[in-house]
């Protein structure tokens, strides 16, 4: 079945500039996590969605950044007013449920977002 | 807090080789540990995981034992191809809802 989709691909932004980053999870996933991969880095938690709900958003950097899930499926990270440090790879992973840590957590290709 | 720590690469090895990459763990209670894969120009995907101590997570000819008295998940394989070239990740989760903490990555370049 079809993986993980995320668009755009890649993303080339002004500084100061608004963008949408969207998430397409594995149909019936109910858990979303977004995570930003600087270069040479692991990837780094942003926030997580259970269904609509974003059940932990402790890993955005600050409000500039914030996320949707409005029908529990699609996902979109939104930052505001970007800046050069935004830059970075964004992945969004499903899973099927959270109800464990063991769940294994689906992998899109992620966002390459550059803020010039 | 939690964090991850893998030894720093890239390790790069002739093929048949044997590999191990090392991964130390800070955690409170029990974790899960996993091993993430990204082959080139490829995404993230997972390679295997131990949910509790002692287990053992296996997959494609590579191994990782959970050893909470070492605190350590650290990744082997006898004998690696040139295709295995990919970075490597070694995470936790920590019943947080299940996100995940990754280690920086350790990137393997595989010589015929």
């Amino acid at each position: 079945g079809a993986g993980v989709s995320q668009t755009p691909s890649n993303k080339v932004t002004e500084k100061g500039k608004y963008v949408e980053l969207r998430c397409d999870p594995i149909s019936g996933h109910t858990a979303l996590y977004w995570y930003r991969q600087s270069l040479g880095q692991g990837p780094e938690f942003l926030i997580y969605f259970q269904g609509t709900g974003a059940a932990d958003d402790s890993g955005l950097p600050n409000d500039r950044f914030f996320a949707v899930r409005p029908e529990g499926s699609v996902s979109t990270l939104k930052i505001q007013r970007t800046e050069r440090g935004d830059s970075a790879v964004y992945l969004c992973a499903s899973s099927p449920q959270d109800t464990t840590s063991t769940d294994t957590q689906y992998f899109g290709p992620g966002t390459r977002l550059t803020v010039l | 807090g939690n964090s991850v720590t893998q030894m720093e690469g890239p390790v790069t090895l002739s093929e048949e080789a044997f590999l191990t990459i090392n991964c130390t763990y800070t955690a409170t209670g029990y974790p899960s540990l996993f091993w993430y894969v990204q082959y080139p120009g490829e995404g993230l995907q997972l390679l295997l995981k131990a949910t509790k101590a002692d287990d053992k997570g296996s997959n494609k000819g590579f191994e990782a034992t959970y050893r909470k008295e070492t605190t350590s998940f650290h990744l082997e394989k006898g004998s690696v191809q040139v295709s295995d070239s990919a970075v490597y990740f070694c995470a936790l989760s920590n019943n947080q809802g299940g996100k995940l903490i990754f280690g920086q990555g350790t990137e393997l370049s595989v010589k015929p």
